[in-house]
C-alpha cells in the first residue's frame, strides 16, 4: 500500500510570490491534515479537510489556504510568501475526520521544504 | 505546541540502555495519544498510540503508559540501538488536531 505522497519535495520561491502544494493520501483514506514544521514553532495544524470540506482550522492568516478533490487528494496555497513561511510543511493522511472520531490514526508525507528568498 | 509539554527536549542513551520520555496535556477530554519519530530529511513516522481506554501498550522494544488523572503519557524505549537516535514527538488530540510536543532528540551513543 503506497503511503503518502507530497509533491515537490523542495521549492525556492521568492518574497510575495505564491506557491501550491499537493498531497495524496494513503488509497482509501479520505482525511487530510497540513501541518507547518519551523524549528521555532514546532509542528503546528493548518487545517483539515474531508469530503471536500475544510472540517478544522489552525490560526494562520488567510493567505494559507487549501483545498481537497473528489479523489481526496489535496493541494495548499500560500499566497503573498513571507520569509517567515520558510518551513516544512506536512501532509497528514487519516482513514476517518478527527473531527468526527478524534482517536484516528494520523500517517505523514515526507514533507515539502519550502524556502523564501 | 502550548497545549502538550514533552520533556526532555535532548536524551544521550549509550546503546543497549533504556530512554523515556514524557509528556504533559492540558485538556482532560483528549483520548488519543500518538508518538512519531522522525528522522532526517524524512516525515514522522507514527511508532505507537494509545487511547484512553488503555494505561500502557507495547510493541516489541517500545511502550507507552498513559496516566488520564495526572494528564500526562510516557514513551519507553528499552534496549536501545544506534537506529532509534532520531527526533521523537509526542502528541495529543485536542480541540480535533493533533496538538505535538516540542520534540525529544534523542542520541543512542555505541
Amino acid at each position: 500500500k503506497a503511503g503518502v505522497t507530497q509533491t515537490p519535495r523542495y521549492l525556492i520561491k521568492t518574497r510575495g510570490q505564491q506557491v501550491t502544494l499537493s498531497c495524496s493520501p494513503i488509497s482509501g483514506h479520505r482525511s487530510v491534515s497540513w501541518y507547518q514544521q519551523t524549528p521555532g514553532q514546532g509542528l503546528q495544524f493548518l487545517f483539515e479537510y474531508f469530503s471536500e470540506t475544510q472540517r478544522n482550522k489552525g490560526n494562520f492568516p488567510g493567505r494559507f489556504s487549501g483545498r481537497q478533490f473528489s479523489n481526496s487528494r489535496s493541494e495548499m496555497n500560500v499566497s503573498t510568501l513571507e520569509l517567515g513561511d520558510s518551513a516544512l510543511y506536512l501532509c497528514a493522511s487519516s482513514p476517518r475526520p478527527r473531527g468526527l472520531e478524534d482517536n484516528t490514526e494520523a500517517f505523514f508525507g515526507q514533507g515539502t521544504r519550502l524556502t523564501v528568498v | 505546541g502550548e497545549n502538550v509539554e514533552q520533556h526532555p527536549s535532548t536524551l544521550s542513551v549509550q546503546e543497549g540502555d533504556s530512554a523515556v520520555i514524557k509528556c504533559t496535556y492540558s485538556d482532560s477530554a483528549s483520548n488519543y495519544f500518538p508518538w512519531y519519530k522522525q528522522e532526517l530529511g524524512k516525515g514522522p513516522q507514527l511508532i505507537i498510540d494509545i487511547r484512553s481506554n488503555v494505561g500502557e501498550k507495547k510493541d516489541q522494544r517500545i511502550a507507552v503508559t498513559l496516566n488520564k488523572t495526572a494528564k500526562h503519557f510516557s514513551l519507553h524505549i528499552t534496549e536501545t540501538q544506534p537506529e532509534d537516535s532520531a527526533v521523537y514527538f509526542c502528541a495529543a488530540s485536542i480541540d480535533y488536531k493533533l496538538s505535538f510536543g516540542a520534540g525529544t532528540t534523542v542520541t543512542v551513543r555505541a
